[in-house]
């Protein structure tokens, strides 16, 4: 199993700029969350999938965040424009069926907003 | 869990010796609570989980325990080797709500 797969793994781009983070989720899981872990605020869910659906935004940081989840195995989070404040490390996780059941991590993508 | 924002509490131990993790959650609804261990780099991998119904379980080579009376959660590693250095979370969850994660607690094993 692949498990959950994440690009890119690094990305530098600077204010203003769009950046699209791009996740696959492990075949069969219903379930899709994207977090966000910086130092300050340790990791933080953003938003939440089921059956593609959007279940739970409410820790999307503002309207500069979307995302996105066309099919069973793919997802996009896009920040446009990006700023300086939103460098983190951005994962992805899945869940077999819903949010209460163990979640698996991708690697994450790096961003780094200058 | 609770986040505790810049400051990661560090455990050291000695590689061989037991290591214990606490952690502390305030929402009394949560019935589902979970360990992850992250490495450097890397993100968050699944170690443990416990239901509300039970108050310890064991994987290999680690345990979790749970006290609803007092609202802690606790991670025993037996037999602590240099793998196990990382940083490791426990979230806790209620039915229908979303994950929270604690600040986390960084473990250093000592060769």
């Amino acid at each position: 199993d692949a498990g959950v797969i994440q690009s890119p793994r690094h990305e530098v781009t600077e204010m203003g700029q769009e950046v699209t983070l791009r996740c696959k989720p492990i075949s069969g899981h219903n379930s899709l969350f994207w977090y966000r872990q910086t130092m300050m605020r340790g990791l933080e869910l953003l938003i939440y999938f089921n059956n593609n659906v959007p279940i739970d935004d409410s820790g999307m940081p503002e309207d500069r965040f979307s995302a996105k989840m066309p099919n069973a195995s793919f997802s996009t989070l896009k920040i446009q424009p990006s700023e300086p404040r939103d460098s983190a490390v951005y994962f992805c996780a899945s869940s077999f069926r819903t949010a209460q059941e163990t979640q698996y991590f991708g690697p994450g993508t790096r961003l780094l907003v200058l | 869990g609770e986040s505790v924002g810049l400051h990661l509490p560090t455990l050291s131990v000695q590689e061989g010796d037991n290591s214990i993790i606490n952690c502390a959650y305030s929402n009394s609804a949560s019935d589902y609570f979970i360990w992850y261990k992250q490495e450097s780099g890397k993100g968050p991998q699944f170690i443990i989980d416990i239901r509300s119904n039970m108050d310890k379980r064991q994987g290999q080579r680690v345990t979790v325990l749970l006290n609803k009376t007092v609202k802690h959660l606790s991670l025993q590693i037996a037999a602590t080797q240099p793998g196990d250095s990382a940083v490791y979370f426990c979230a806790d969850q209620a039915a229908g709500n979303k994950l929270t994660f604690g600040g986390g607690t960084r473990v250093l094993v000592k060769p």
